[in-house]
């Protein structure tokens, strides 16, 4: 049971360039989460999906898009990265059908920096 | 809409002794749950303790307790005997329950332990 893993752990980019962030998670979680983490600001939400088929935006969407691609998996695309963009990346994860509300479950996180 | 403040970015503590970390938010709900997150160098984040706000009695994880004061809004964790593995960041996490799937998370208060 490997809980929510992230690829890559580093990244470098050069502005412009694109990239995606894989996470999968195998706890049967319904939702799943993608945060941002910068120095003093703690933990801010990019996206969200509540369920399979759905996504949302959360505080910090712009220059972000996302793909729930199925069940286990929730991508993050950055399509013309910007330095702005340069942050520890996390995943997430919660809510598995017919359970009690249980905590989130994090991914080990994805150190993007851009030039 | 919800928020949560950690009002201090950093504390001490001397090894063995105890410390508490101050937590407040702002909510119009009356059933949510609280959550404090320990994250150490390795970046990963860790469940340290929920709390339901229907129960009224404080969560207690080994030597980590909460003071939960509903009216106050206010949910501070105590670290009892504290230790260097202790040392890390710590968020304070917010959930709703009313058809919202986003969690608030604080900026943070970085915890030093000192031998």
């Amino acid at each position: 049971n490997a809980g929510v893993t992230q690829t890559p752990k580093f990244q470098v980019l050069k502005t412009g360039q694109s990239m995606t962030l894989q996470c999968a998670q195998d706890m049967n979680h319904n939702s799943m989460y993608w945060y941002r983490q910068d120095p003093g600001m703690g933990l801010r939400l990019i996206y969200y999906s509540a369920s399979e088929g759905t996504t949302d935006k959360g505080e910090v969407p712009n220059g972000y898009n996302v793909s729930r691609l199925n069940k286990r998996e929730f991508s993050l695309r950055l399509e013309s990265a910007a330095p702005s963009q340069t942050s520890v990346y996390f995943c997430a994860s919660s809510e598995a059908s017919g359970l009690p509300l249980s905590e989130q479950y994090f991914g080990p996180g994805t150190r993007l920096t851009v030039t | 809409a919800q928020t949560v403040t950690q009002s201090q970015p950093e504390m001490s503590v001397q090894e063995a002794e105890t410390v508490t970390l101050s937590c407040t938010y702002d909510t119009s709900e009356s059933d949510y749950y609280l959550f404090w997150y320990k994250q150490p160098p390795s970046r990963q984040m860790i469940l340290v303790i929920r709390q339901e706000a229907y129960k009224q009695q404080n969560a207690t994880e080994n030597r980590f307790s909460v003071n939960f004061q509903k009216a106050a809004k206010s949910f501070s964790l105590k670290i009892s005997d504290s230790q260097l593995g202790d040392a890390a960041m710590y968020f304070c996490a917010y959930r709703g329950t009313s058809g919202t799937y986003k969690y608030i998370f604080g900026t943070g208060t970085r915890l030093k332990v000192l031998a």
